[in-house]
């Protein structure tokens, strides 16, 4: 099976623009999950869709959104870029209640 | 509210020596607990999960509900064992969410 993919893996922004990043989750997974990786703050939840829903929301900004798509692929997006979204997205599916798998994360850098 | 606490950020150890790294949570309900890895320039993986009870690469993990402790064991390191360690715990109604801990650089010195 194919792993968790992300794209794009690093992407250079400056404030005040908008970006979006894409995850694939593995063939049959239908839980996709979002998490911030900074190192002043870690490993934070953004969010976490299942069959096209949102099911569970982080304590971020209403500046963060995703979506699911029907084949499970999901993005997100942050508007109004500021220059402390500069971090690590990693994305990571799920088998209802089994293992998460992450992705290779993208990073960004917001200038 | 749910957390997980990692008190050490830095580890250090011999290769062949015991090693633990330390995890308290706290959560109300009947908390599932993971051990996540990072090596260095790959992906976060899982190493453990305490429903599964297994022992993966040598490292094992108890849950103590009593101490609401998940602390991680190997009785000889490698230096392969180098890598970050976080610590993550799901709720009951969190569906798929991980709380996760600070982390643990783990360090296994020749």
């Amino acid at each position: 099976k194919a792993g968790v993919t992300q794209t794009p893996r690093y992407l250079i922004k400056t404030r005040g623009q908008q970006v979006t990043l894409s995850c694939s989750p593995i063939s049959g997974h239908r839980s996709v999950s979002w998490y911030q990786q900074t190192p002043g703050q870690g490993l934070q939840f953004l969010f976490e869709y299942f069959s096209e829903t949102q099911r569970n929301k982080g304590n971020f900004p209403g500046r963060f959104s995703g979506r699911q798509f029907s084949n499970s692929r999901s993005e997100m997006n942050v508007s109004t870029l500021e220059l402390g979204d500069s971090a690590l997205y990693l994305c990571a599916s799920s088998s209802e209640g089994d293992t998460q798998y992450f992705g290779p994360g993208t990073r960004l850098t917001v200038l | 509210a749910q957390r997980v606490t990692q008190p050490e950020k830095l580890l250090s150890v011999f290769k062949g020596a015991p090693v633990e790294l330390k995890c308290n949570y706290s959560y109300s309900g009947s908390p599932e607990l993971f051990w996540y890895v990072q090596y260095s320039r790959q992906r976060l993986q899982l190493l453990l999960r305490h429903i599964s009870r297994e022992s993966i690469k040598g490292f094992t993990a108890d849950l103590n509900k009593g101490e609401t402790s998940f602390h991680l064991k190997k009785p000889f390191a490698q230096e392969e064992d180098s890598a970050m360690y976080y610590c993550a715990l799901s709720g009951e109604t969190s569906g798929s969410r991980l709380t996760f801990g600070e982390g643990t650089q783990l360090t296994v010195n020749p």
